[in-house]
């Protein structure tokens, strides 16, 4: 069965990065994309960044753009996202989500279980 | 970047209610590339409506996506206590943004 297990939780201080992983499982990996999500606490949903896995194109949101990589390891069927210069705003739980190789949401849908992040000198 | 607004931002209902949940557009999304999630503390996101109007995988039938450009709508006919959650659109025709969400509480 389709499974994405992502990464512990982390604590970093202010300024550092912070790299997630999202291991896939079930199917084929490079024929889908991954998207990254997150969500801070009470607030509501936050649509990161995306990367087609065949090709390794990659999409981010303005928010976000120059502070956050999204890469794969075709090896191991992992996606990564990598945030740096982290500040008390980024603290927040993040998922991956796959989607279709063009990014668009199919109807059989799968994510992973959260990474807490926590940001904290 | 297109920014989602979704109304009401608290929906407060009875079991067995009709909820009505809109989610509207700054600009016109490509292909109706509309997604509904339910979100409930401590879960990822759970996709229910996918093209604006699909159901997706599971979702039950008491659920219902409509719309077109800017202006959709998610339905849900009859409450069950499992609705009670909060709701939130996204398109994803444009890079991925989602709508602030509603938050979908027993009255």
């Amino acid at each position: 069965q389709v499974q994405l297990v992502q990464s512990g939780a982390e604590v970093k201080p202010p300024g550092a990065s912070v790299k997630v992983s999202c291991k896939a499982s079930g199917y084929a990996f490079s024929y889908h994309g991954v998207s990254w999500v997150r969500q801070a606490p009470g607030q509501g949903l936050e649509w990161m960044g995306w990367i087609s896995v065949g090709s390794g194109n990659t999409n981010y949101a303005q928010k976000f753009q120059g502070r956050v990589t999204i890469s794969t390891d075709t090896s191991t069927s992992t996606a990564y996202l990598e945030l740096r210069s982290l500040t008390s705003d980024d603290a927040a739980m993040y998922y991956c989500h796959r989607v279709t190789i063009f990014g668009v949401v199919s109807d059989f849908d799968y994510w992973g279980q959260g990474t807490l992040v926590t940001v904290s000198s | 970047e297109i920014v989602l607004t979704q109304s009401p931002g608290t929906l407060s209902l009875s079991p067995g209610a009709r909820a009505t949940l809109s989610c509207r557009a700054s600009q016109s999304i490509t292909n109706n590339y509309l997604a509904w999630y339910q979100k409930k503390p401590g879960q990822a996101p759970r996709l229910l409506i996918f093209g604006a109007s699909g159901r997706a995988n599971g979702t039950p039938d008491r659920f219902s996506g409509s719309g077109s450009g800017t202006d959709f709508t998610l339905t849900i006919s009859r409450l069950d206590p499992e609705d009670f959650a909060v709701y939130y659109c996204q398109q994803y025709g444009s890079s991925g943004t989602f709508g602030q969400g509603t938050k979908v509480e027993i009255k």
